[in-house]
């Protein structure tokens, strides 16, 4: 079972920033939180990952709360082509280690 | 571009028969391949992970037999889906990560079957 919880969707308006919500109030010591998204029919796309400093890319930043229980994904300027399903997982790092994905988030941007 | 690639994209086949999907590392070497399936609003169940050179596990629920996978070398793995009925139309897809992973997993575009 995933061990995170998302809104099941969300609305946002094209320019403004997303922020997608995560808790994961069981996670361990040695679990990052990853978040990819998929867009409809493809693939899902890796975003961003961290452990418990905040992160920042290109696509997004990655906030992680101070106790690790929850995280917040952070799009700053959403465009209509971010509209897709959001899924925050957590996970050990190292090569074997599986995915298991929630149901996620489906992030609509509105014109 | 893309690092894991998928082939077929599309396939659409007979009951009965048998469908092999292709998952393809494109410039790294995959270890461990991961193996999902996805029904229609729905979200990605893993089915099996597989390591290169040895059996696949499956996860719980998920028939080996129906489901063969192969994963005979570091760069290819491929699913078959045997014996295919219209309950096996679904959205497959592969991931990978090699042994000296430290971050996110690639996926294949996704391959979609339908069993008429």
């Amino acid at each position: 079972d995933a061990k995170t919880t998302q809104p099941t969707s969300m609305d946002c308006a094209e320019g403004r920033a997303a922020n997608l919500p995560c808790n994961h109030s069981t996670i361990s010591g040695n679990e990052y939180v990853y978040w990819y998204r998929q867009i409809h029919s493809q693939g899902p796309q890796y975003i961003i990952h961290g452990l418990k400093n905040n992160e920042t890319n290109e696509m997004a930043s990655l906030i992680i709360t101070e106790d690790r229980k929850s995280s917040t994904l952070i799009l700053p300027h959403a465009t209509l082509r971010d509209t897709a399903v959001y899924y925050c997982i957590v996970r050990t790092q190292g090569g074997s280690e599986k995915l298991v994905f929630g149901k996620g988030t489906k992030l609509t941007v509105n014109p | 571009g893309a690092v894991v690639s998928q082939h077929p994209s599309r396939v659409i086949c007979k009951s009965g028969t048998s469908v092999k999907i292709e998952c393809r590392s494109l410039d790294f070497q995959a270890t461990t391949m991961f193996w999902y399936r996805q029904f229609p609003k729905q979200s990605l169940m893993l089915m099996a992970t597989s390591n290169e050179g040895s059996k696949a596990t499956y996860e719980q629920g998920v028939e080996k037999d129906k489901f063969l996978i192969n994963h005979a070398s570091l760069t290819l793995s491929t699913l078959t889906v045997t014996s295919a009925h219209p309950e096996d139309s679904s959205f497959y897809i592969c991931s990978a990560s090699s042994r000296a992973n430290t971050g996110e997993l690639f996926f294949g575009e996704g391959s979609r079957l339908t069993v008429l």
